[in-house]
């Protein structure tokens, strides 16, 4: 079935640092891949999507890769701001009708000034 | 703005009650989903649907039922609340079945005593 692996936090990073944040999927076929940002108190909002392989997505600073031959879509940021701290998830679409999702356990993360 | 809007943002409640939990949607999507989200296991789908009075069981479905009597409104219902039903409930949409953004509500986390 299909499914996403996401790195094990929380991740903590001082103001500026660098971010990747690794997601990897199993799935058949094609996916469409996502990343969902849930800031506190908030529900989750599309930070950045790939539709088809070697697509990039990117918004905010974020950016993500859809690399089919290493089933991954890992999140970057080169310079992160303390309005980042938040919880990431990534997701993929599954197949079939109807416009379903399957989402990684999330992942924390905490920039200190 | 899509906007998604959950009844209550906190709701205790105590075992056995029946709980309702209410979204509503203004943009008129067609598919809307409930999930849960707990710490260690990101978001499960409880429930969805792709048309008024249509329903499709998640991941997760027992314990829980749900209606959808108009196109705007998707309602989540545990019928005899426990406490191991103690979590973070999120409402979404989404377009249709060739557009997978989905659109999230602020939450509503409940507490069963």
């Amino acid at each position: 079935g299909n499914s996403v692996t996401q790195m094990e936090g929380p991740v903590t990073l001082s103001e500026e640092a660098f971010l990747t944040i690794n997601c990897t999927y199993t799935a058949t076929g094609y996916p469409s891949l996502f990343w969902y940002v849930q800031y506190p108190g908030e529900g989750l909002q599309l930070l950045l999507k790939a539709t088809k392989a070697d697509d990039k997505g990117s918004n905010k600073g974020f950016e993500a890769t859809y690399r089919k031959e290493t089933t991954s879509f890992h999140l970057e940021k080169g310079s992160v701001q303390v309005s980042d701290s938040a919880v990431y998830f990534c997701a993929l679409r599954r197949g079939g009708a109807n416009s379903k999702l399957t989402f990684g356990k999330g992942i924390t993360l905490s920039v200190r000034p | 703005d899509v906007k998604v809007t959950q009844s209550s943002r906190y709701l205790v409640k105590r075992t056995g009650e029946k709980v309702f939990l209410e979204c509503v949607q203004d943009m008129d999507h067609e598919n809307m989903f409930w999930y849960r989200q707990d710490p260690g296991l990101g978001l499960r789908l409880i429930y969805f649907s792709y048309d008024v009075k249509m329903k499709e069981k998640g991941d997760i479905p027992e314990g829980y039922s749900v209606s959808r009597e108009k196109k705007e409104r998707f309602s989540l219902i545990l019928e005899s609340a426990s406490t191991n039903q103690t979590s973070m409930y999120l409402c979404a949409s989404s377009l249709g079945s060739t557009v997978y953004e989905q659109y999230f509500g602020p939450g509503t986390r409940l507490t069963v005593t």
